[in-house]
């Protein structure tokens, strides 16, 4: 078993839906990780969470570190958000990130 | 620099053949990460430094692989022998943690071609 999980693997929604992708760790965290890769593109930092909610414009992100589980939600999904979403997590004791293998994401005009 | 600067972007290089590869990560960042990415696949990771520690090499896949980082700066990653399998795109990652924050920068990565 993987130690960082997310589903689904794969998310094909219509744009305006709302979106939500799951990220379940079985060790222990400092930190959590949400980043975006567009396709062909660069991997870019969305969040990094130890507690509670963060939100940035239509991106929201979520942990519970007792159920050791994340969120990441898109409101009034756009194309444009069309990307693989990878969670990844920092050990407690070292810099040393375990990741999802990611959730790719197509939303439809 | 503003982000992670790496470098060259493209590399074609000939089977046998060594190359360097060039990350310059955001000034005051602790952790450096190496990872690559073959077309179509997630990350995988090869080595990350930690301040003065001990890097952690686990992640290289063969002793063709290597990776100094100097004056806890700059890093190079080198690849000797090349083989075609070497191919991918290598992505460096720079990373701070600022009390219950933290800044996670990744390079637009160095695409390297073994012929």
């Amino acid at each position: 078993k993987n130690e960082v999980e997310q589903s689904p693997q794969n998310l094909t929604a219509q744009e305006g839906e709302f979106i939500t992708i799951n990220c379940s760790y079985s060790v222990g965290i400092s930190a959590l990780h949400w980043l975006q890769q567009h396709p062909g593109g660069g991997i870019v930092s969305l969040f990094m969470l130890s507690s509670g909610k963060k939100k940035h414009g239509r991106l929201i992100a979520t942990i519970n570190i007792q159920e050791k589980h994340s969120s990441l939600h898109i409101t009034a999904s756009h194309p444009r958000d069309s990307a693989v979403y990878i969670c990844a997590v920092k050990g407690e004791s070292n810099y040393q990130l375990i990741w999802g293998a990611g959730t790719k994401l197509i939303i439809k005009p | 620099g503003a982000g992670v600067s790496q470098s060259p972007s493209n590399k074609v290089t000939e089977k046998g053949k060594d190359v360097e590869l060039r990350c310059d990560p955001i000034s005051g960042h602790t952790a450096l990460y190496w990872y690559r990415q073959s077309l179509g696949q997630g990350l995988e990771f090869l080595i990350y430094f930690q301040g003065n520690s001990a890097p952690d090499k686990s992640g290289l896949p063969s002793d063709r692989f290597s990776a100094e980082r100097t004056g806890g700066s700059v890093s190079t990653l080198t690849i000797q022998r090349t083989q075609q399998e070497d191919s991918a795109v290598y992505l460096c990652a720079s990373f701070r943690l600022a009390g219950n924050t933290g800044e996670l920068f990744f390079g637009e990565g160095s695409r390297l071609t073994v012929l």
